[in-house]
């Protein structure tokens, strides 16, 4: 089953726009992680947020996380068509990056 | 740096036959794990082995096995083909604390 669902499943916005990406997950947590996946390539992996964290921040990318409503979402800042991509969160239950759980991601379209 | 490196890319199977997928990792990660992407599904955890010697399930183990031997090498084997595992099979490697490092994927039909 999976632990994280993203919300929207799609989202297309203009260069130059915001894009949020939110994450609901069903369980404790210690971290989660955000992921980016172009169309046909592996997973990049973006930013991670530890339990004990609020927000974070990666040059255009801004996280939050509010353990109280388990939930997080992902900030893309004056976006580019290079953004074009799927996103996806992942929760790890324990310290250890081991074992984690993905969400069924969200399809961002950037139109230049 | 080659990163993660998995081999084939692309494997057409008929159901019952056996197969493995090649991983390896140069970066010297303790951690290393499969994962296969079904459309609308995300990602699902198969296997994963936090050093050479150690592995166990994730969520959806059946029909794969798996053995680390070293810490560069995490292969993934088949063992009777089924068109349930048409897939992309993704590996990843990460130290325990980080991120994961992902291969390129590979695409699975079993027909």
């Amino acid at each position: 089953s999976q632990q994280g669902e993203e919300d929207p499943q799609a989202l297309s916005i203009q260069e130059g726009e915001n894009a949020t990406m939110n994450c609901s997950y069903k369980t404790s947590i210690n971290n989660l992680q955000w992921y980016r996946q172009n169309s046909g390539r592996g997973l990049v992996h973006l930013i991670l947020i530890r339990s004990n964290e609020r927000e974070k921040h990666s040059g255009r990318l801004r996280v939050t996380l509010d353990t109280s409503k388990k939930s997080s979402s992902l900030l893309i800042t004056a976006s580019r068509a290079a953004d074009t991509a799927s996103y996806f969160c992942a929760t790890a239950r324990s310290y250890n990056t081991d074992k984690l759980i993905f969400g069924t991601g969200t399809r961002l379209q950037v139109f230049p | 740096n080659a990163g993660v490196t998995q081999t084939p890319k692309f494997q057409v199977l008929k159901t019952g036959q056996s197969m493995t997928l090649q991983c390896a990792q140069d970066m010297n990660h303790e951690y290393m794990s499969w994962y296969r992407q079904d459309p609308g599904m995300g990602l699902r955890l198969i296997h994963y082995s936090v050093g050479a010697g150690i592995t166990d399930q994730g969520e959806v183990p059946n029909g794969y096995n798996v053995s680390r031997s070293t810490t560069e090498d995490f292969p993934l084997r088949l063992l009777s083909a089924a068109p349930s595992q048409t897939s992309v099979y993704f590996c990843a490697s990460s130290r325990p604390k980080g991120g994961l490092f992902f291969g390129e994927g590979s695409r699975l039909t079993v027909l």
